[in-house]
């Protein structure tokens, strides 16, 4: 299995535009999480979902982070606009879900760094 | 909702050394946590795990312990090696309710293992 995929690896943008970052689940996965990581906040959970709809968005920061999951392959995180605080790396991982009872392991993608100029 | 709180921050250790790394959590509905290892570049690895009706696991160097009365689990890594140098990180879910495989994850800890 090629694992998590996301894109890009890494994202260089000025302040006040649109960034879209990409993720692929692994295939048979039916939860998929959207996390951030700084060295002020460590690991956040911004929003995961469950067969394709989301089931906590209580960590996005704010109106100008949203997330979408279309399908069971594909899910977008987009931030419009970005500003310069929003800098971090954005980690995608996936996990069976329920399917998978108490152990339900999620796996990780490379990650995307994202800077905002 | 949960909290982890996890220590020390930083370990560095000779390389032949153990290192232990700790964790408490807040919740005690929650009931399966993970370890990751986090290398440079890289998204975390999942390392070993336990779920709450187990005391301890055992994966060759590395291993788990748990006291859900205490509320808190620790990870054990024995004849520690340079390519354990990494970021470590304890993390706790629950699988009941609304919050079904929210894994709260702690601060971490930067190993460096000296050779």
């Amino acid at each position: 299995d090629a694992g998590v995929i996301q894109s890009p690896r890494h994202e260089v943008t000025e302040m006040g535009q649109e960034v879209t970052l990409r993720c692929k689940p692994i295939s048979g996965h039916n939860s998929l999480f959207w996390y951030r990581q700084t060295m002020m906040r460590g690991l956040e959970l911004l929003i995961y979902f469950n067969n394709n709809v989301p089931i906590d968005d209580s960590g996005m920061p704010e109106d100008r982070f949203s997330a979408k999951m279309p399908n069971a392959s594909f899910s977008t995180l987009k931030i419009q606009p970005s500003e310069p605080r929003d800098s971090a790396v954005y980690f995608c991982a996936s996990s069976l879900g329920r399917l998978a009872g108490v152990r339900d392991t999620q796996y990780f993608g490379p990650g995307t760094r994202l800077t905002v100029l | 909702g949960e909290n982890v709180e996890q220590h020390p921050s930083t370990l560095s250790v000779q390389e032949g050394d153990s290192a232990v790394i700790k964790c408490t959590y807040s919740d005690s509905a929650s009931n399966y946590f993970p370890w990751y290892k986090q290398e440079l570049g890289k998204g975390p690895q999942l390392i070993i795990d336990i779920r709450s009706n187990v005391g301890e696991k055992k994966d060759q160097r590395i291993a788990v312990t748990l006291n859900k009365t205490a509320k808190h689990f620790s990870l054990h890594i024995t004849e520690t090696q340079p390519e354990d140098s990494a970021v470590y990180f304890c993390a706790a879910s629950s699988t009941g309710g609304t919050s079904y495989g929210k894994l709260t994850f702690g601060q971490g800890t930067i190993l460096t293992v000296h050779p």
